[in-house]
């Protein structure tokens, strides 16, 4: 069974700074897929960031990018220029790959860290 | 399309009473999952349907609990005899099957809280 472990309740961090945000993980799997997940308060889940595991380059959305290393198993997320919008819990989530058609493609999940950005 | 929408989003209950919860996923979105998030934790997988057929289920689903997906569009999850250990919030999501064993992104609904009294 896949572990994803997020030390880090909480964390506090000025507007326009940059934060990283920590996560690691404990699989058997060669292939699988790592997620960073945004809750903001009360709103659904959105996904931010993908990472294929068979993927050396580290993804980057804007300006959400990954520290992505395999044989740490260690993915932390990185926000630069943070913005008030970016307040929320953030959740580490794996997934392994389909077996077949009818496999669940089910989410694992940390337990979270609640980001606060402030003036 | 307005994404994936759950009803209701708040629901308070005592003990012992049954609770049904309804999830509609994006439309032509074939796979549905239901999670279940308690407080301080990350979500948990509870149950998968591809289309109308529910593929997988977690331990965590007890036998108080019964999903269905009827004709493989809306989704209801049902609660017996609730617990008080049954509050948390219950999240659904849905994704689009293109091809097997492809990679397809989950999509998210805001959840139903279920407060048992």
């Amino acid at each position: 069974a896949q572990t994803v472990t997020q030390s880090q309740p909480e964390m506090s961090v000025q507007e326009a700074e940059t934060v990283t945000l920590s996560c690691t993980y404990d699989t058997s799997e060669s292939n699988y897929y790592l997620f960073w997940y945004k809750q903001p308060p009360s709103r659904q889940m959105i996904l931010v960031i993908r990472q294929e595991a068979y993927k050396q380059q580290n993804a980057t959305e804007n300006r959400f990018s990954v520290n992505f290393q395999k044989a740490a198993k260690s993915f932390s997320l990185k926000i630069s220029d943070s913005q008030l919008g970016d307040t929320a819990m953030y959740f580490c989530a794996f997934m392994k790959p389909p077996t077949g058609p009818g496999t669940a493609s089910k989410l694992t999940f940390g337990t979270g860290t609640r980001l606060q950005v402030t003036l | 399309d307005t994404g994936v929408s759950q009803n209701p989003r708040h629901k308070i209950t005592k003990r012992g009473q049954n609770v049904t919860f309804r999830c509609d996923p994006i439309s032509e979105h074939n796979r549905l999952y239901w999670y279940r998030q308690t407080l301080g934790q990350g979500p948990e997988f509870l149950t998968y349907f591809q289309n109308e057929a529910q593929l997988e289920k977690s331990r965590l689903l007890s036998d108080r609990f019964s999903a269905e997906r009827p004709k493989g569009s809306f989704s209801t999850l049902e609660i017996q005899r609730t617990e008080q250990g049954d509050s948390a919030m219950y999240l659904c999501a849905s994704s689009l099957l293109v091809a097997a064993r492809s990679y397809n992104e989950q999509f998210f609904g805001p959840g139903t809280r279920l407060t048992v009294l």
